[in-house]
């Protein structure tokens, strides 16, 4: 089976602009996290979606919002872009939402911010 | 708030020399603590779950073991292709806007030496 996927691979932005990441479950799971991995720390949980609604929320600015589709892939997107906001973004695919199932990592997205 | 505090930041091993990697929480109510490898530039790996204290999991050269205060990461007779940055990260009791998140430390960089 095929793991989780994440696009683009790498996205390099200018100050005050606005991206979007996106994110494909492995199949059959419902539910998607986005992360922010700055470099030498561990990953920040920015969102959890599960059946197409938002469950979880971490202490991030209204910048960032996210979404996720009938066929549970996700979008993240980040507005008015700051330099703070160069990381790896990472999303994470499980079964269902909250409950203790093993979150599994994409690639990520490494997001340059000029 | 919970809180995850791996130790120690950077561990460097010659192959065959076994070590243990430690990682210190609180949370309010463990659902769940996962272990993870992560790969320079790449996603983290998931390695194992353990939900309550006295649980132990197994996989190849790698045992994880669950206190109710801390968990340790065994590695015996290491080789350099195990050398990684070892995530570990806890799941609290389902809550607010807490749902599915994973509060991670800030993992610790295992260098094994041929």
């Amino acid at each position: 089976d095929a793991g989780v996927t994440q696009s683009p691979t790498h996205l390099i932005k200018t100050r005050g602009q606005q991206v979007t990441l996106r994110c494909s479950p492995i199949s059959g799971h419902k539910s998607v996290s986005w992360y922010q991995q700055v470099l030498g720390q561990g990953p920040q949980f920015i969102f959890q979606y599960y059946e197409k609604e938002e469950r979880g929320r971490g202490n991030f600015p209204d910048r960032f919002s996210a979404r996720q589709f009938p066929n549970y892939s996700s979008e993240l997107n980040v507005n008015a872009l700051l330099l703070g906001d160069s990381a790896l973004y990472l999303c994470a695919s499980s079964r269902t939402g909250g409950a203790s199932y093993e979150q599994y990592f994409g690639p990520g997205t490494r997001l340059t911010v000029t | 708030e919970d809180q995850v505090t791996q130790s120690p930041e950077a561990l460097r091993l010659q192959e065959g020399e076994s070590s243990s990697l430690n990682c210190s929480y609180t949370v309010s109510g463990l659902r769940g603590l996962f272990w993870y490898r992560q790969d320079p530039g790449k996603g983290p790996e998931f390695l194992f779950t353990l939900y309550s204290a006295g649980e132990e999991k197994e996989k190849e050269r790698l045992k994880a073991t669950l206190t109710k205060k801390e968990s340790f990461l065994h590695i015996t007779a290491p080789k350099p292709e195990d050398s990684a940055t070892y995530l570990c990260a806890v799941q609290a009791e389902a809550g607010g806007t807490s749902y599915g998140k994973l509060t991670f430390g800030q993992g610790t960089i295992l260098t094994v030496h041929p």
